[in-house]
């Protein structure tokens, strides 16, 4: 596609819900990065694919964060049992090479856990 | 841990009158983004920029990566350049954000 794409684009869950939330990348990126910006502040990074192998997961918060990306295109961010603090809004972005190169973000997730 | 930093965390221009926003960074980056995030929370790219000077139409940039930091110029402002201003520096795998400038252009 012409950007990357994201959804949902909102999801509200209650607490203790499992949340998938899914990124397509602009196509033939290499890269893929997932951040996550909580209100008012800046993004900040969770983890990091080149292809389909996941070199850099030092962000994400907690055991309860997975991502994955199985053909080195789609991605899915799963988070299991949902707690307040993980209401943010989650962010894609892909870069055509290496790490170095621009980044192109998704319009996000918003996400409100209840 | 990498720290970068941004001034004024608030702004408010006249419609035409033109800015100057500031980044700095801790530690020498790989490579530095400027974005605006819109009101409805899109990033837009506005430069990568390592190093020297690049413009676009009302906007330009310049980053002095020796002296670690990074400007972003905005000439003749218009309302539609209301929104969040950031900077981020590429360290390793990963953008690293500052906390933004919130730019307020009242007509």
């Amino acid at each position: 596609g012409a950007g990357v794409s994201q959804s949902p684009r909102y999801k509200v869950a209650k607490r203790g819900q499992d949340v998938a939330l899914r990124c397509d990348p602009i196509s033939g990126h290499v890269s893929l990065f997932w951040y996550q910006q909580a209100l008012g502040q800046g993004p900040e990074f969770l983890t990091y694919f080149q292809n389909e192998a996941q070199l850099d997961k030092s962000g994400l918060p907690s055991d309860r964060f997975f991502a994955e990306r199985p053909e080195g295109s789609v991605s899915t961010l799963k988070i299991q049992r949902t707690q307040q603090e993980d209401s943010a809004v989650y962010l894609c972005a892909s870069s055509s090479g290496l790490t170095t190169d621009t980044q192109y973000f998704g319009p996000g997730t918003r996400l409100t856990v209840l | 841990g990498i720290q970068v930093e941004q001034s004024p965390p608030d702004l408010i221009l006249q419609e035409g009158a033109n800015s100057t926003l500031r980044c700095n960074f801790s530690d020498s980056v790989n490579n530095l983004q400027w974005f605006h995030q819109n009101p409805w929370g899109q990033l837009i790219n506005l430069f990568y920029i390592p190093s020297g000077t690049k413009q676009n139409g009302r906007l330009s940039a310049t980053t002095v990566a020796t002296e670690r930091y990074s400007l972003l110029y905005i000439s003749s402002s218009q309302t539609t350049d209301s929104g969040v201003y950031f900077c981020a520096g590429i360290y390793g795998n990963k953008l690293v954000f500052g906390a933004g400038t919130i730019l307020r252009v009242k007509s």
